[in-house]
């Protein structure tokens, strides 16, 4: 597709439930990146694949996170039993490589609201 | 040594101001400065871009200014209108590494 890519675009969840948040970015895009931001907050980086080595998982914010990407192309992010504080924008990113000068293609993101 | 500063966390400008973040970072290996635009309800958008070799760059009513020996850069966008109502996150990374963003920007321009 012509753009980043992101599913749902909105989703509310029991606390304690497990939600899987996807993003199909732009083809032959090798980099993908997931943050997160709170309302009116930066970007929180959470993890970050690069072609076929293993990604970079230094942002994830507990073992309640995990990040999948398959194919190197569609990734999902899960998050496991849902806590309050994980009510926030998942935003993702894809780009031609982490260095490219044509930066960062970002997503809608998924609004996550944990009640 | 990762870290991009950037100030002021709001700021707000009458129509027809210019409007002006700045952004500062300690590793000098970095060699790719972009500013990203984001609205609400979006995610951020490359709005312009510098490289170290060059002190200026202006894009229309934005331009980048980059102090290579104060390790700042920073965005000015003049003639500032509602549309440019957003925030505005400075980003700087080198060749294969991923971007680190500054703090981010909320810009109010006000009629």
């Amino acid at each position: 597709g012509a753009g980043v890519s992101q599913s749902p675009s909105n989703k509310v969840t029991e606390k304690g439930k497990d939600v899987e948040l996807r993003c199909d970015p732009i083809s032959g895009h090798t980099a993908l990146y997931w943050y997160r931001q709170s309302l009116g907050q930066g970007l929180e980086f959470l993890i970050y694949f690069q072609g076929n080595s293993a990604p970079d998982k230094s942002g994830l914010p507990s073992d309640r996170f995990s990040a999948e990407r398959t194919g190197g192309s569609v990734s999902t992010l899960t998050i496991q039993r849902t806590q309050q504080e994980d009510s926030a924008v998942y935003l993702c990113a894809s780009s031609l490589s982490p260095g490219s000068p044509y930066g960062y293609t970002f997503g809608s993101g998924t609004r996550l609201t944990v009640v | 040594q990762q870290q991009v500063k950037q100030s002021p966390q709001s700021l707000i400008v009458q129509k027809g101001g210019i409007s002006i973040i700045n952004c500062a970072y300690e590793n000098t290996a970095f060699d790719y400065f972009p500013w990203y635009q984001q609205f609400p309800g979006k995610g951020p958008a490359l709005l312009i871009a510098i490289r170290p070799d060059v002190s200026e760059k202006k894009e229309g009513r934005f331009t980048i200014s980059f102090n290579k020996s104060a390790k700042q850069f920073s965005l000015h966008i003049m003639d500032s209108q509602s549309g440019d109502s957003a925030t505005y996150f400075c980003a700087a990374n080198n060749a294969g590494n991923m971007l680190t963003f500054g703090g981010g920007t909320r810009l109010m321009v006000k009629p």
